[in-house]
């Protein structure tokens, strides 16, 4: 499983953009990069998923290089309810996996 | 309803004592896992099923086990509590189809006194 690298905590506020850089720099070529959101004391709730370029839903985009080995998270117009641990993961493209978490970033709004 | 239950939500137990974690889904799914939450911490995997018949250990299986009774329940059991063992324990499902998106319980805090 290739490891992944992201900020321990971010900063923002309401109405600003954000972009969470997760590193992947060991990333297979069948593995894909996924994101999920926790709040306290809740289980982790998937957010997006992509495997290269870009990807948007009506929560977030994903961008992804052409190597890869990294993968920004982007939460447009963020408001208070966005303060959350965001977790980066890449897994094999695979459903006969496990999937590991990392630490993920911890990202706090403020008014 | 909920797709993912987890019971009890809240358990305080003493060391030494046994204690089953049960979890259930509605979603149909064949995998399912078991997560542990430290304060501040991410998730670490326990164990994990693929079906009934399948029993993986993941990175810190030492002094727990696990039970597949059906494809809807998978139970997580302490043998001997311990108090490093106090921490919020999550179950989660994953289907074949979105097999990118796990879904998780409401989780169960545990802790052992």
């Amino acid at each position: 499983l290739a490891k992944t690298t992201q900020p321990i905590s971010m900063d923002s506020y309401e109405g600003q953009e954000v972009n969470i850089t997760c590193s992947h720099n060991n990333i297979a070529t069948n593995d894909y990069i996924t994101w999920y959101q926790q709040f306290p004391s809740q289980g982790p709730r998937f957010i997006i998923q992509g495997y290269k370029t870009k990807v948007t839903n009506e929560v977030a985009s994903l961008f992804i290089p052409a190597d890869r080995k990294s993968s920004t998270l982007s939460l447009p117009r963020v408001s208070l309810s966005d303060t959350a641990v965001y977790y980066c993961l890449v897994a094999l493209y695979s459903s006969a996996s496990k999937i590991i978490f990392g630490s993920g970033t911890r990202l706090s709004i403020r008014p | 309803d909920a797709d993912v239950t987890q019971t009890p939500r809240n358990r305080i137990t003493k060391t030494g004592k046994r204690i089953m974690l049960e979890c259930s889904q509605t979603k149909g799914h064949d995998r399912m896992y078991w997560y542990r939450q430290d304060p501040g911490l991410g998730l670490r995997l326990i164990y994990y099923s693929f079906d009934v018949k399948d029993i993986n250990k993941g990175e810190i299986s030492d002094g727990y086990s696990v039970s597949r009774q059906a494809q809807a329940k998978f139970s997580l059991s302490l043998e001997s509590a311990i108090p490093n063992q106090t921490a919020l324990y999550f179950c989660a499902t994953r289907g074949s189809r979105r097999f990118y998106e796990q879904y998780f319980g409401p989780g169960t805090r545990l802790t052992v006194t």
